[in-house]
């Protein structure tokens, strides 16, 4: 979806680097979310937020921190990377007002750490 | 804690026949479950939604069905085509409706043969 960019789109690091990455959304949306995705656990829930002033950990928070810095945009760091955080990792958005809890997507971010 | 079981993990059909993926969840205040498909190297994109109060939606070759009593929903493609190979996610809301939050299953691969 073009209205949820995410940058870089593959980015390979190595073990104890410090990695963001970034969110943006057109969409208008107060709710943003990172995700990451493993092969056979589906998507799971690091880090979300309502509003600029509302950070909320989710399932799998440990390792990660985010920043909200604009309604439009939300990053996720690494502050040490390691291995098992090799993964895909998306950014999505959804719309309070409209009382959906429909979630739009990015296109992803495929980081390998070595 | 809250969770979606998925199955099967991968599927494969010949086209033109029917796809079927089913999803069992464990919160009882669950009241909004989407569908979405992961096509190679992007994100997941919603396909059909279906709230609580409906126990069956259609669009087009696609239908989600609803179980509320058994905790368990399923999606259903008839007349599958190549185009509909992709990796399909269904999710349910956590804690019942507007929370923003969304829990996955673990994904099912379906591969239409030509």
């Amino acid at each position: 979806d073009a209205d949820v960019t995410q940058t870089p789109r593959n980015r390979i690091t190595k073990t104890g680097k410090r990695i963001m990455l970034e969110c943006s959304q057109t969409k208008g949306h107060d709710r943003m979310y990172w995700y990451r995705q493993d092969p056979g656990l589906g998507l799971r829930l690091i880090y979300y937020s309502f509003d600029v002033k509302d950070i909320n950990k989710g399932e799998i928070s440990d390792g990660y921190s985010v920043s909200r810095q604009a309604q439009a945009k939300f990053s996720l760091s690494l502050e040490s990377a390691i291995p098992n955080q090799t993964a895909l990792y998306f950014c999505a958005t959804s719309d309070l007002p409209s009382g959906r809890d429909t979630q739009y997507f990015g296109p992803g971010t495929r980081l390998t750490v070595l | 804690g809250e969770n979606v079981e998925q199955h099967p993990s991968t599927l494969s059909v010949q086209e033109g026949d029917s796809a079927v993926i089913k999803c069992t969840y464990s919160d009882s205040a669950s009241n909004y479950f989407p569908w979405y498909k992961q096509e190679l190297g992007k994100g997941p994109q919603l396909i059909i939604d279906i709230r609580s109060n409906v126990g069956e939606k259609k669009d087009q070759r696609i239908a989600v069905t609803l179980n509320k009593t058994a905790k368990h929903f399923s999606l259903h493609i008839t007349e599958t085509q190549p185009e509909d190979s992709a990796v399909y996610f269904c999710a349910a809301s956590i804690k019942g409706g507007n929370t923003g939050k969304l829990i996955f299953g673990q994904g099912t691969t379906l591969q239409v043969k030509p």
